[in-house]
């Protein structure tokens, strides 16, 4: 079992939808969750970065951090074209020079 | 300013041949990472270079990887005797005080 689970996809929403991407994960030493953001034949992008528990927004994403339940969300709000887009979860146990740990991945598409 | 830099950004070889794949971190940045993209897989760490020394090679699956870093800057990440299962995408990712780990846009591998 991998240590960081997502639902690879595909996911299909109408431009407007609220999305939601979640990842679990088995390991509770990781501290630090991260969202990136990947454009086809383009590195991972750094969209947003949560410690521990809790919700931060920024602009139209939310990230969200349940360690209890080990699990971790992204929403995005009034999805555009231009978030059309992989989208990779990662986790790191301490905020220094340290390997991100991946999910899978989400190929979402927003349909205009 | 610039970002990280890889090269070359596409490669086709033959089973049984040598690669070597470039990465240009950002200036200044001291720490360097190497990751592998394959399909449904997800981004795999590689290995961690903290300056020229490489702290952490856990992620090199065989023996037929290995990769230096000089004055803390240029890496090459070199696979001998490439094998099909090699094909891939290699990320390389750069970070700096605040550790996060800025992407290249990758080198897409494919051994024939």
């Amino acid at each position: 079992q991998k240590e960081v689970e997502q639902d690879p996809g595909p996911l299909s929403v109408p431009e407007g939808a609220i999305v939601s991407l979640n990842c679990t994960y088995s390991n509770s030493a990781f501290q630090y969750f991260m969202w990136y953001r990947q454009y086809s034949r383009k590195g991972p992008e750094l969209l947003m970065y949560t410690y521990s528990s809790g919700n931060k927004e920024d602009g139209r994403f939310t990230a969200q951090v349940d360690k209890s339940s080990k699990y971790i969300s992204l929403f995005i709000r009034d999805s555009q074209p231009s978030d059309s887009a992989t989208y990779l979860c990662a986790m790191i146990k301490n905020f220094g020079n340290e390997k991100l740990t991946f999910g899978t991945g989400t190929r979402l598409t927003i349909i205009p | 300013g610039a970002g990280v830099s890889q090269s070359p950004s596409n490669k086709v070889t033959e089973k049984g041949k040598d690669v070597e794949l470039r990465c240009d971190p950002i200036s200044g940045h001291t720490a360097l990472y190497w990751y592998r993209q394959s399909l449904g897989q997800g981004l795999e760490f590689l290995i961690y270079f903290q300056g020229n020394s490489a702290p952490d090679k856990s992620g090199l699956p065989s023996d037929r990887f290995s990769a230096e870093r000089t004055g803390g800057s240029v890496s090459t990440l070199t696979i001998q005797r490439t094998q099909q299962e090699d094909s891939a995408v290699y990320l390389c990712a750069s970070s700096g005080d605040y550790n996060e780990q800025f992407f290249g846009p990758g080198t897409r591998l494919t051994v024939l």
